[in-house]
């Protein structure tokens, strides 16, 4: 079965610094992946989506790769805020109707 | 819009007593998601829904957890009867395949917390 990998152990960065999360997925390639922030207590919020046909996404400070031949997507926080301090999930889509599965989600912590 | 409202937002129960969870998606959305996170195991799957119809219901843990969706704005998820590893936060969301992308982007709802004593 398709397995998500996240970095499991937590992220702490300097604010003002660039901070990159991986995501790396098994077996066959989604044709989108999405990646969700969580703070605690609360639900998953939307962040970005990029296909499978595209190398790269931008959003403010926000940027997301796909590499299908290393069958990963890192997501980057450029200029990072202690307020950018989240869990950050991935989820492949294998077809743009199909169930949305995520990864284990890794948590930011961006240090003043 | 309101977005995706759930009810109760905190339930606490004894095992073997039967608990209803409530999701009302946003209007228009076409799909419902259940999902169920723990520490443990993360944000899991546990059914979806396309126009009020089960599509996928292989991450229902077992019997005990049944869905339905009667209609376009609500869903329900059954535990009958709770037991203490079904303590979790429960999250409802809804989606449309959007924008350019035509993908699903989900909206969730702020969870239902389960607590079985």
């Amino acid at each position: 079965s398709q397995k998500i990998e996240q970095n499991s152990e937590a992220l702490n960065i300097q604010e003002g610094k660039t901070a990159t999360l991986t995501c790396n997925y098994t077996n066959y390639s989604p044709a989108y992946l999405q990646w969700y922030r969580q703070d605690p207590g609360r639900g998953p919020v939307f962040l970005l989506l990029i296909r499978e046909n595209e190398k790269e996404k931008r959003k403010e400070r926000l940027k997301v790769t796909f590499d299908t031949t290393l069958k990963q997507s890192l997501f980057h926080i450029t200029a990072s805020q202690p307020a950018d301090s989240a869990t950050y999930l991935c989820a492949p889509l294998y077809s743009s109707a199909s169930k949305i599965i995520f990864g284990s989600g890794t948590r930011l912590s961006i240090r003043p | 819009d309101a977005g995706v409202i759930q009810s109760p937002r905190h339930e606490v129960t004894e095992m073997g007593q039967e608990v209803t969870l409530r999701c009302k998606p946003i209007s228009g959305h076409d799909y419902l998601f259940w999902y169920r996170q723990t520490m443990m195991r993360g944000l899991e799957l546990l059914i979806y829904f396309n126009n009020n119809v089960p599509i996928d219901d292989s991450g229902m843990p077992e019997d005990r957890f049944s869905a339905k969706m009667p209609n376009a704005s609500f869903s329900t998820l059954k535990i009958q009867p709770s037991e203490p590893r079904d303590s979790a936060v429960y999250f409802c969301a809804s989606s449309f395949p959007s924008g350019n992308s035509g993908a699903n982007v989900l909206t969730f709802g702020a969870g239902s917390r389960l607590t079985v004593l």
